[in-house]
């Protein structure tokens, strides 16, 4: 069964680079099947998607969101990675990595890390 | 931005049939999604392409769309579908975007 898991700092300094990695296990993250996602929660608040990305590199992201996000593939360790420059509170959230058959919709998610910024 | 309009809470009695609307000027251009969320847990989705559910999802969650709404329909409510439901869509531009959530509380 595949299974996704995020990992990475749970505190980031205000004004640094926010990374983040999802590995897929019992699964592969280069399978043309599936485009891979991020997507985050503020703390009492709704979903916002952030991008995703395809095997082959091409990648998607929310407008927004854009001019600080980068989202990479490394099909050789079944990872699949979240860089967000420039962070401020706001950015604070529970971010999830998902899978979806399309760049449209996602069915399998991450159980979520909890991301503050904070100095 | 585009956006997708959902009541922020539904209450129903156990048994009854819970309706949480979404709406959005896209939507009769776009697939809609739905996502039920409980609380301190990653969402599931239990409805895509407007109105088919995923193996494992129970028959008494359905979707449908009419115009520019789209509609989750949970029939003969249990205690345990209490939870956030998020619709999900995109823009005319390929933008992923999500409603506001909806609190489904079963009295």
């Amino acid at each position: 069964q595949v299974q996704l898991q995020e990992s990475g700092p749970g505190l980031v300094k205000p004004s640094q680079t926010l990374s983040l990695t999802c590995t897929v296990s019992g699964g592969s993250s280069s399978s043309g099947d599936y485009y891979w996602s991020w997507i985050r929660q503020p703390p009492g608040k709704g979903l916002e998607w952030i991008g995703n990305i395809y095997y082959s590199g091409s990648t998607y992201y929310n407008p927004s969101l854009k001019s600080r996000v980068t989202i990479s593939v490394d099909t050789s360790k079944n990872q699949f990675s979240l860089k967000l420059s420039s962070v401020t509170a706001a950015d604070t959230a529970v971010y999830y990595c998902a899978r979806g058959p399309n760049r449209w919709y996602f069915g399998l998610w991450g159980r979520g890390t909890l991301v503050t910024v904070s100095s | 931005s585009y956006e997708l309009t959902q009541p922020p809470s539904v209450s129903v009695s156990p048994g009854q049939t819970a309706r949480i609307t979404c709406s959005g000027d896209a939507l009769p251009n776009q697939y809609a999604y739905w996502y039920q969320q409980k609380p301190g847990q990653a969402p599931v989705l239990v409805i895509y392409k407007d109105s088919e559910r995923p193996s494992g999802i129970p028959e008494r969650f359905s979707g449908s769309s009419s115009g520019t709404t789209v509609t989750l329909t949970i029939s003969g409510v249990q205690a345990e579908d209490e939870a956030d439901y998020y619709c999900q869509s995109a823009d005319s531009s390929g933008t992923v975007v999500f409603g506001g959530g909806t609190k489904l509380t079963v009295l």
